[in-house]
């Protein structure tokens, strides 16, 4: 049973740009969440979705940033026009429905640089 | 809001002996869950332990323990018999059980860079 997939792994995108990262939750896990891990820092919450809808993107920055999780295929996270201060390693996690005390199973996460 | 606080933002123990990372955290819920999550330089969140607050009793898993003290609103993690493969960041974490659209945000502390000692 395969767990969370993201890819690519490592992402180098020059300022302007578009960056788009992928995620594939574990069989059978309709809930995704992104998390955003900066150099030094813990993971922060951007964006949690289920099947077509976003539930919750109050982490999201409100320009350049968004996500999907459409009803075939995985989650996207685009940003657009890159900066400098997008650098970072991006996470998702799944969970087959609402958590409860079930844990977050997350990805090895995206590495995205911008230079 | 909700926050969590590692103290220690490095620890050095030595290969069989024993380490404590603290972790406290500031919420008006009285329901929730704690989290210690494991990042190894391959990057990968690994769970190491988990709490309900709810649960008197200290979560174990092996060599890995719990202190949750809920009045003091601590939730330090034991690691007895350390190995080398313990080295890593460990995160605290904090899941709020509101039913609300914020479920399933782990809200993260800053981590504590654990080394272990041959």
């Amino acid at each position: 049973n395969a767990g969370v997939m993201q890819n690519p792994r490592h992402l180098v995108r020059r300022r302007g740009q578009e960056a788009r990262l992928r995620c594939s939750p574990m069989k059978g896990h309709s809930h995704v969440y992104w998390y955003r891990q900066l150099p030094e820092e813990g993971l922060k919450f951007m964006v949690y979705l289920q099947k077509e809808n976003i539930i919750d993107e109050s982490g999201m920055p409100k320009e350049r940033f968004s996500a999907e999780f459409p009803k075939e295929g995985p989650s996207i996270l685009r940003i657009q026009q890159v900066v400098r201060g997008d650098s970072a390693a991006y996470f998702c996690a799944s969970s087959p429905g609402v958590p409860g005390n079930s844990p977050l199973h997350f990805g090895n996460g995206t590495r995205l640089t911008v230079t | 809001a909700q926050t969590v606080t590692q103290s220690q933002p490095e620890m050095s123990v030595q290969e069989a002996e024993t380490v404590t990372l603290s972790c406290t955290y500031d919420t008006s819920e009285s329901d929730y869950y704690l989290f210690w999550y494991k990042q190894p330089p391959s990057r990968q969140m690994i769970l190491v332990i988990r709490q309900e607050a709810y649960k008197q009793q200290n979560a174990t898993e092996n060599r890995f323990s719990v202190n949750f003290q809920k009045a003091a609103k601590s939730f330090s993690l034991k690691i007895s018999d350390s190995q080398l493969g313990d080295a890593a960041m460990y995160f605290c974490a904090y899941r709020s059980l509101n039913y609300g659209g914020s479920q399933g945000n782990l809200i993260f502390g800053k981590g504590t860079k654990l080394s272990v000692k041959p």
